[in-house]
């Protein structure tokens, strides 16, 4: 069985860029879900794909955006960077329904300079 | 919105001893699941344990076990018999049962496990 993996592990960029993160889910898993961890915080929920669609947001600006693939790959845009972006982003899979437990990969850690 | 509070942001513990880490959350939901996630350096958040709210008995995974008490809206973590692969820091996670599979975590507690 595959678990989550993340790509790239590490990036830095500057102000005002943009940036692409992706996610290969979990073999099976149909849900994508993305958080931002800040350092020395709890990971804050961005958004979540289900069947290709946006299943759910957290308090994030529409800078924020996201994709899912019909292989439930899935993919995170940041416009417009700012410092404050600076953060580790997680992906987590599952399948869909309650009580399904999440999956995390191994994270992006993002640097904005 | 439900929220989720970790009182306690660094704990200490000998090998071999047990230790508690402290979990409040607050919500209007009745039906809710509750979780504690591991992160080690590594950064991969590992599922620890998970309670069902409507479940009245208290979840244990090996070494593991919480104390669940819903009236007083506490969800503390117990770590038996600790172990040096233990230090990481913890995360409590709370998921309502209208809310798709998000999770809404507190800000975490690091455990450093001394020999």
């Amino acid at each position: 069985e595959t678990g989550v993996t993340q790509s790239p592990t590490h990036l830095i960029k500057t102000r005002g860029q943009q940036v692409t993160l992706r996610c290969s889910s979990q073999s099976g898993h149909n849900t994508v879900s993305w958080y931002q961890q800040a350092l020395g915080q709890g990971p804050q929920f961005i958004f979540q794909y289900y069947r290709e669609e946006e299943n759910g947001r957290g308090n994030f600006p529409p800078r924020f955006s996201g994709l899912q693939f019909p292989n439930y790959s899935s993919e995170l845009n940041v416009n417009a960077l700012e410092l404050d972006d600076s953060a580790l982003y997680l992906c987590a899979s599952s399948l869909q329904g309650m009580n399904q437990p999440q999956h995390f990969g191994d994270g992006t850690r993002l640097s904005i300079l | 919105a439900q929220t989720v509070t970790q009182s306690q942001p660094e704990m200490s513990v000998q090998e071999a001893e047990t230790v508690t880490l402290s979990c409040t959350y607050d919500t209007s939901e009745s039906n809710y699941y509750l979780f504690w996630y591991k992160q080690p350096p590594s950064r991969q958040m590992i599922l620890v344990i998970r309670q069902e709210a409507y479940k009245q008995q208290n979840a244990t995974e090996n070494r593991f076990s919480v104390n669940f008490q819903k009236a007083a809206k506490s969800f503390s973590l117990k770590i038996s018999d600790s172990q040096l692969g233990d230090t990481a820091m913890y995360f409590c996670a709370f998921m309502s049962d209208n809310a798709g599979n998000m999770l809404t975590f507190g800000g975490g507690t690091r455990l450093m496990v001394k020999p």
